[in-house]
């Protein structure tokens, strides 16, 4: 596509939900970043993909959040259970080139909201 | 761990030079970043300079880099209206590691 595509835009859940938040990166791009930006803060790093293999998931904050890039494209952010403390805005990132400098391509965010 | 810093307001008039200024810990940063960000908007990269340039240029933009110091700044020229945002600086240490970013610095134009 023409650039990363994040869905939903927004997402009002309830208390102890599951959300699933998707990303569509650019076309042939092969690392995929996950970040979440509190009101505020800059971008904090969540976990980021080479392909489909998850190179580093050291930003996750608990057990409740996990990544899936299966095909090594599209990926999925899910947390389980969510907590009014998960209430941020989620951003995806796609990178052209590996072991290279690449420029990092944000999408426009998902805006969760935990009630 | 890593830490970039960043002030976190700036307002400037329009027509003025505005420079945004960052610091960081990391010594084996090697790719520094600005990226803008506009309500509502997604997360633009300005420009990048790599850890072996002082200076570079685009346009109204000027990114300087002082390696000894850990010290980066953002120059814009003639700044107008437009340019009221939040600006980011962010670093990498190498290739497609991930980026670490500042709080953001917002600046506001007045007229």
């Amino acid at each position: 596509g023409a650039g990363v595509s994040q869905s939903p835009r927004y997402k009002v859940t309830k208390r102890g939900q599951d959300v699933a938040l998707r990303c569509d990166p650019i076309s042939g791009h092969v690392s995929l970043y996950w970040y979440r930006q509190a009101l505020g803060q800059g971008p904090e790093f969540l976990t980021y993909f080479n392909y489909e293999a998850q190179q580093d998931k050291s930003g996750l904050p608990n057990d409740r959040f996990s990544a899936e890039r299966p095909e090594g494209s599209i990926s999925t952010l899910t947390i389980q259970r969510t907590e009014q403390r998960d209430s941020a805005m989620y951003r995806c990132a796609s990178g052209s080139i590996q072991g290279l400098n690449t420029e990092a391509f944000f999408g426009q965010g998902t805006r969760l909201t935990v009630v | 761990g890593e830490d970039v810093e960043q002030s976190l307001f700036l307002s400037v008039r329009e027509g003025d030079s505005s420079v945004i200024n960052c610091t960081y810990t990391d010594s084996s940063s090697t790719y520094l970043y600005w990226y803008k960000q506009e309500p509502g908007a997604g997360l633009q990269l300005l420009t990048y300079i790599f850890s072996n340039m002082d200076m570079k240029q685009d346009q109204r933009l000027t990114v300087l880099l002082n390696k000894k110091d850990k010290h980066l700044s953002l120059r814009i020229a003639d700044t107008q209206t437009g340019d009221s945002a939040i600006y980011f600086c962010a670093e990498r240490n190498s290739g497609n590691t991930p980026l670490v970013f500042g709080k953001g610095t917002r600046l506001s134009v007045i007229a």
